[in-house]
């Protein structure tokens, strides 16, 4: 099945303990993409990755970092978590060139619900 | 900057009523499209698209959209509601830094 796939769903954590949000997509997509949901405000891009190396800042990159070292994973690392990162992520992913290129769509993890403490 | 407005935080129909559910958008070009609907718990399913075209989509689940490029619209609509679309939905926009744009989000509550 075609999907993508995000863990934890739900973790619980402490200020300044280091975390890492896993995503991995199966349908050899170039692009992928991470956002945070947040009540009110809808989702809003973290970061994002055109291809393997390649990553970009999106509207809310403050306190996050990504790698992109092989096409079908995307982490998402929380160096040192703040309780104004508690939200709701998502991991997204689209054939070549993202959302605004051509007829492209975003599918989308199952979410991971993250409270920093 | 591109943006999204769901007006309606809230909406509640009765079961069997007919739903429509607002969105604007701020864009300079033919934007790209999109609804999706988000289920308690959920993942974001994509109800449907517009790109170009027809500006009447049919999406999943039967509901529709229509693209009005003179009111920047692009709403959502369903003949007849069921309890299971109870969900949150959310309208976004294809824009420049390849990301969508997202809106709010609208709750709709389904009474029987």
């Amino acid at each position: 099945e075609a999907q993508v796939t995000q863990n934890p769903r739900y973790l619980i954590t402490v200020t300044g303990k280091k975390l890492t949000v896993t995503c991995s997509q199966n349908m050899n997509h170039e692009y992928m993409s991470w956002y945070r949901q947040d009540p009110g405000l809808g989702l809003r891009q973290i970061y994002y990755s055109m291809n393997v190396e390649v990553t970009d800042k999106g509207d809310v990159p403050e306190g996050y970092k990504v790698s992109r070292k092989e096409k079908r994973n995307f982490p998402l690392i929380l160096e040192s978590p703040s309780p104004n990162q508690t939200s709701l992520y998502f991991c997204a992913s689209s054939p070549l060139g993202g959302p605004n290129s051509g007829a492209n769509v975003l599918t989308f993890g199952a979410g991971s619900r993250l409270t920093v403490l | 900057a591109q943006s999204v407005t769901q007006p309606d935080i809230h909406i509640t129909v009765s079961e069997g009523a007919s739903l429509e559910l607002r969105c604007n958008y701020s864009y300079g070009a033919t934007p790209y499209l999109f609804w999706y609907v988000q289920s308690p718990g959920q993942g974001l399913q994509l109800l449907l698209k517009y790109f170009s075209g027809d500006t009447l989509v049919q999406g999943i689940k039967g509901f529709e959209a229509e693209f009005k490029r003179s009111q920047s619209s692009f709403n959502l609509r369903k003949p007849s509601v069921h309890w299971s679309d109870a969900a949150e939905y959310f309208c976004a926009v294809g824009a420049k830094g390849n990301k969508l744009v997202f809106g709010a989000g609208t709750i709709l509550r389904v009474k029987s």
